[in-house]
């Protein structure tokens, strides 16, 4: 079946350490992304790349950083430079800009810092 | 700027009533519009997915509908049942910039 994997499920960073969370789909789609959540905030745009090898920064992107070398894969950087990176990130993607499929989700990485 | 907004933040309702999720967004200029349900600790799954040129979309006991000259969309659940309980979220694309635009989300507790 195609989806959206992420992993891990759960991932613990130390002070001052860069962890990276992993995004991959089969869905074949050209467009990625990936969203912060926290408690009584909603959604939040982090990265998004609409084609390999290119990345647009969204609305919180300080303290975070992405790589798109492959369609399927487009994992997320948590640096140390990320003062409060403790939430619920989420990947997602999409056929391309201006479509009519909507958006497919993965199931999440919950960080925390200990 | 494009903002969305759903009320109430929370909902509690007996088992077997139906029940409307009310999303309101500022730009009427979208391309489409998105509902969601999340479980707690899970990722979003999409729900229903309804076109700027459509007025609603109908999945077994859901029924989405568009107003984009107010501004609104409704999600319509007949029968509830507490398997429905989740947080519900919808989602706002625009044309421009290739991104959607969250409203926070309604969370839906079914009583038994």
């Amino acid at each position: 079946d195609g989806g959206i994997t992420q992993s891990p499920k759960y991932l613990f960073r130390k002070e001052g350490q860069n962890v990276t969370l992993s995004c991959e789909q089969n869905l074949n789609h050209d467009a990625m992304y990936w969203y912060r959540q926290d408690p009584g905030q909603g959604l939040r745009l982090i990265y998004y790349s609409q084609i390999v090898n290119d990345f647009q920064k969204g609305d919180i992107a300080e303290g975070y950083s992405v790589s798109r070398e492959k369609k399927e894969s487009f994992p997320l950087t948590v640096t140390s430079a990320q003062k409060n990176p403790t939430a619920f990130y989420l990947c997602a993607s999409t056929p391309s800009g201006g479509n009519n499929y909507g958006y497919t989700f993965g199931s999440g990485t919950r960080l925390t810092v200990v | 700027k494009q903002e969305v907004t759903q009320i109430p933040a929370a909902l509690s309702v007996p088992e077997g009533e139906n029940l409307v999720l009310n999303c309101s967004f500022t730009d009427s200029a979208i391309y489409n519009l998105q509902w969601f349900r999340q479980d707690p600790g899970k990722g979003l799954t999409s729900l229903l997915l309804i076109q700027s040129s459509q007025r609603e979309q109908t999945s077994g006991r859901l029924n989405a509908s568009l107003d984009k000259s107010s501004g609104r969309s409704t999600l319509y659940i007949a029968a509830s049942q507490p398997g429905d309980s989740a947080t519900y979220l919808c989602a706002v694309d625009l044309r421009r910039d290739d991104k959607i635009i969250f409203g926070k989300g309604t969370r839906l507790h079914i009583l038994p």
